[in-house]
Formats: structure tokens, C-alpha cells, sequence
């Protein structure tokens, strides 16, 4: 059973660039998150996907964008990409429902230069 | 986030006993209580969560105190392997569910 699978595992884009990263959730799994983090920080929630809708956003601007698709995979969308945004991008996936674990792929490396 | 605050970094020596502690003083009577721990940038690894109750896995217990203000990961027998960042997180129960992270304590096992 394969868990959480993300690609590509490591991307060097230019400023301005736009980029796109892919996820696939755990099998049996129906909700995505996508997660930044920054390098000595704890990850930070960008958006939420189920029923390829994005349900709740945190602090992340209108550059950042998703997608679910049917099968419950997920891309990553990133435009007009700054300095800033370099960082290890996170997917987790979980089982709609209130008490349920959430697995994480193993990232994207996205290095900005 | 600094509504959960674990101390920077910890030292334990293997076969020991780590007790990794957590504030998340202002945490809301839906939110679980979440440890991930992560290796070298690694994707965090799912270690256990709860509500209010003591809860326990085949990699480690968690102790939530009764005002349920702080927590905290016991690995009852540290190994080497264990040498990671430690993120105490919190979970919201309804809607979208997000993990809400500290900075994390990195533990370092000692031979």
C-alpha cells in the first residue's frame, strides 16, 4: 500500500517562474493539505482540499493555487515565484472525519534563485 | 505557532527514557493534540495524538495533563533512530482540520 507520494523530490525554479508540484494521497485517503516550510520552522498550512474543492486557506497569497482531482490527487501551484518561496513543500493526506492521522509525503525541495 | 511552544532542543542518552514536553496553553476544547516527528527534511512522521485521555502506541505514549494546557511524548526507550525534530501540533476537530505546528524540539539520543 503506498503511502503519500510527491513529485518531483526536488525543483530549482527563477523568479517570476511559475511551478506546479503533484501529490498523491494514501490509498483509501479523500482530503489533501498542502504545507510549506521554511528552513528551522515548523510547517504552515496553505490550503485544504475535499471533494475537489479547496475548503479552508491559511495566511498565503492569491499566488499560491490549487487543484483536486476525481481520484482525489492533488497539484500545487505557485506563481510569480520570489526568493521567499523557497522552502520544502508538504502534502498530507486523511480520511474526512474528526479524529482521523494525517500522512505526509516525503516533500518537494523548492529552491527559488 | 505561538500558541505551542516546546523548548528548542533536548539531549537523551539511548536506552533511556525521552520526555519531550509541550505548552499549547490557549488550546480550544475541539482541537486534538498532534506529535509528528521528522528526519533530516524528511516528510513528518505521524507518532500518535489525543484529546484528553492518556493514549499509547507501539512507538510512544502521550501524557495531555487534566486542564489539558500541556502535553508530553514519552519514548519509553530511546534508540538512536530516534534523533529527529519533534513537533507538538494541534489539530482542529471540524472543518478543514488543520495542523497548527510549534517550532519543534530537536532531540538528540546519545550513545
Amino acid at each position: 500500500d503506498a503511502g503519500v507520494t510527491q513529485s518531483p523530490t526536488h525543483l530549482i525554479k527563477t523568479r517570476g517562474q511559475q511551478v506546479t508540484l503533484r501529490c498523491s494521497p494514501k490509498s483509501g485517503h479523500d482530503t489533501v493539505s498542502w504545507y510549506q516550510q521554511a528552513l528551522g520552522q515548523g510547517p504552515q498550512f496553505i490550503f485544504q482540499y475535499y471533494e475537489e474543492e479547496e475548503r479552508q486557506r491559511g495566511n498565503f497569497p492569491d499566488r499560491f493555487s490549487g487543484h483536486q482531482f476525481p481520484n482525489y490527487s492533488s497539484e500545487l501551484n505557485v506563481n510569480a515565484l520570489l526568493l521567499g518561496d523557497s522552502a520544502l513543500y508538504l502534502c498530507a493526506s486523511s480520511l474526512r472525519g474528526w479524529n482521523t492521522e494525517a500522512f505526509f509525503g516525503q516533500g518537494t525541495r523548492l529552491t527559488v534563485v | 505557532d505561538a500558541k505551542t511552544t516546546q523548548p528548542p532542543s533536548m539531549d537523551c542518552a539511548e536506552g533511556r527514557a525521552a520526555n519531550l514536553p509541550c505548552n499549547h496553553s490557549t488550546i480550544s476544547g475541539n482541537e486534538y493534540v498532534y506529535w509528528y516527528r521528522q528526519i533530516h527534511s524528511q516528510g513528518p512522521q505521524y507518532i500518535i495524538h489525543g484529546l484528553k485521555n492518556n493514549e499509547t502506541n507501539e512507538m510512544a505514549s502521550l501524557i495531555i495533563t487534566e486542564d489539558r494546557k500541556s502535553s508530553t511524548l514519552i519514548l519509553p526507550h530511546a534508540t538512536l533512530r530516534d534523533t529527529a525534530v519533534y513537533y507538538c501540533g494541534r489539530r482542529i476537530i471540524q472543518g478543514a482540520q488543520k495542523l497548527v505546528f510549534g517550532q519543534g524540539t530537536r532531540l538528540t539520543i546519545n550513545p
